[in-house]
């Protein structure tokens, strides 16, 4: 059940500049989005969050967008920074529950 | 910064043994839940627990798993008897009252490994 796909499970990015993450969903119920960081041997970390009654959220480095007619959404950072290398998960909330992606790895090179 | 705990980092147990998995969400949050990740695959929602009652539950949490709140602290996993498909890393979560500034947001602990042998 593919509700929240992440197409891409890797993406290498220069320091300093953007990263752009995605992520795409099938279900129009879904009412709110997050995005998580994971380092490996931890728990997810929350990062930044949107309401589908919005189309842009920005929180320092990091901003999501949110393209409800496509039912898409980006994780935008910038400058990117080497700290940053993880896995990103986006996460959708539907009820009490959220619902994952299959994440993707960044890694950000000097 | 509160944060959520986990006790143990890691339990390894025997096939139909039955293991506790703890928690101890952040102290002013009152929705409690538990994910799991089994290796390679994505984290899956388990259940969700709010006022001492299961407010919703996957079809992965059969009659096997059960949770509770003992006391003002702690949120507990328990699998009554263990199976090999049971070895995951198991999430705890919390988030705050509905109508919160994060309500919507769950913050997860660091996570249980559980090794079934």
């Amino acid at each position: 059940d593919q509700q929240v796909k992440q197409n891409s499970p890797s993406l290498s990015v220069q320091e300093g500049r953007i990263s752009i993450l995605n992520c795409d969903y099938t279900n129009s119920m879904f009412d709110y989005f997050l995005w998580y960081k994971k380092y490996p041997a931890e728990g997810p970390t929350f990062l930044i969050s949107i309401s589908s009654i919005k189309d842009k959220n920005e929180d320092g480095r990091f901003t999501v967008f949110l393209n409800k007619s496509a039912k898409h959404l980006s994780l935008h950072i910038v400058p990117s920074q080497p700290g940053d290398s993880a896995v990103y998960f986006c996460a959708a909330k539907v009820t009490d529950k959220l619902i994952f992606g299959t994440g993707t790895r960044l890694q950000v090179f000097p | 910064e509160p944060e959520v705990t986990q006790t143990p980092s890691h339990q390894v147990t025997q096939m139909g043994q039955e293991v506790i998995l703890r928690c101890v969400p952040i102290s002013n949050h009152l929705y409690f839940y538990w994910y799991r990740q089994i290796l390679g695959q994505k984290v899956e929602f388990l259940v969700s627990f709010y006022n001492n009652e299961i407010s919703e539950k996957s079809e992965i949490f059969d009659d096997q798993f059960s949770v509770e709140r003992p006391d003002g602290s702690n949120f507990t996993l328990k699998i009554r008897s263990t199976k090999l498909e049971d070895s995951a890393m198991y999430f705890c979560a919390s988030s705050e009252r509905e109508g919160g500034y994060s309500y919507n947001e769950q913050f997860f602990g660091p996570g249980t490994r559980l090794t079934v042998l």
